[in-house]
């Protein structure tokens, strides 16, 4: 079964440090998709990010970054010079069964709380 | 454009009674999904739905049920509430299924 873990439950800097959170993901499936979403305390979640399973490129974006390594099943997010702005739970989230468009969902981790003082 | 919508944004229930939360897609979408977020977890898979029909169902008890119409637009119901169901309950709309999912901001159920 698939499975997101996301080791670090809280995480405070002062703004403009750099931030890395980290998202380990288990699947059985070839093809699938990986995610990142952004939640503030208003409760919607925002897009930030989706990678198929076959385009390893890092990917860039203004202040925010991702790596994607299948070798060690590892899909991290970098936060560059961060901001007070910055501050929300974090989800990195995973979709497989593609081939049945994605139907069963996706399967999120259990959020990183980032907080970001000024 | 509008968003995803969802209504109502707080709902308060007793134990035992019955509940019923809307969600309306961004336009243009087909595929509704449904997930329940406890405090401090991420959010939990429910429902899929895409052109009307069911395409997928998480670990959630049959007191939990949905539906979609013509619209897309798309109802949640839960049965026998009990206060393990108060949850933040959010629906995302995609093009297909698999896309970018889009998200509501929610409805805060809470069941006392």
């Amino acid at each position: 079964a698939q499975k997101v873990t996301q080791a670090q439950t809280e995480i405070s800097v002062v703004e403009k440090e750099d931030v890395t959170l980290d998202c380990v993901y288990e699947t059985r499936d070839t093809t699938y998709y990986l995610f990142w979403y952004k939640q503030p305390p208003s409760g919607e979640l925002v897009f930030l990010i989706r990678r198929n399973s076959f385009d390893e490129q890092n990917e860039i974006s203004g202040r925010y970054s991702w790596n994607f390594q299948k070798s060690t099943s590892s899909f991290n997010f970098t936060i560059t010079a961060s901001q007070v702005v910055d501050s929300a739970v974090y989800f990195c989230a995973l979709s497989e069964a593609v081939v049945r468009g994605g139907a069963d969902g996706l399967t999120f981790g259990k959020g990183t709380h980032l907080i970001i003082q000024p | 454009d509008a968003g995803v919508t969802q209504s109502p944004t707080h709902l308060i229930k007793t134990r035992g009674q019955q509940v019923t939360l809307r969600c309306s897609p961004i336009s243009g979408h087909k595929s509704v999904s449904w997930y329940q977020q406890v405090l401090g977890q991420g959010p939990q898979f429910i429902f899929q739905y895409y052109e009307k029909e069911e395409r997928g169902r998480g670990n959630f008890p049959d007191r939990f049920s949905a539906r979609q119409f013509p619209n897309y637009s798309s109802e949640l119901n839960v049965n026998a509430l009990l206060l393990g169901d108060s949850a933040l309950y959010l629906c995302a709309s995609s093009w297909t299924g698999y896309t970018e999912a889009f998200f509501g901001q929610g409805t805060r159920l809470t069941v006392v």
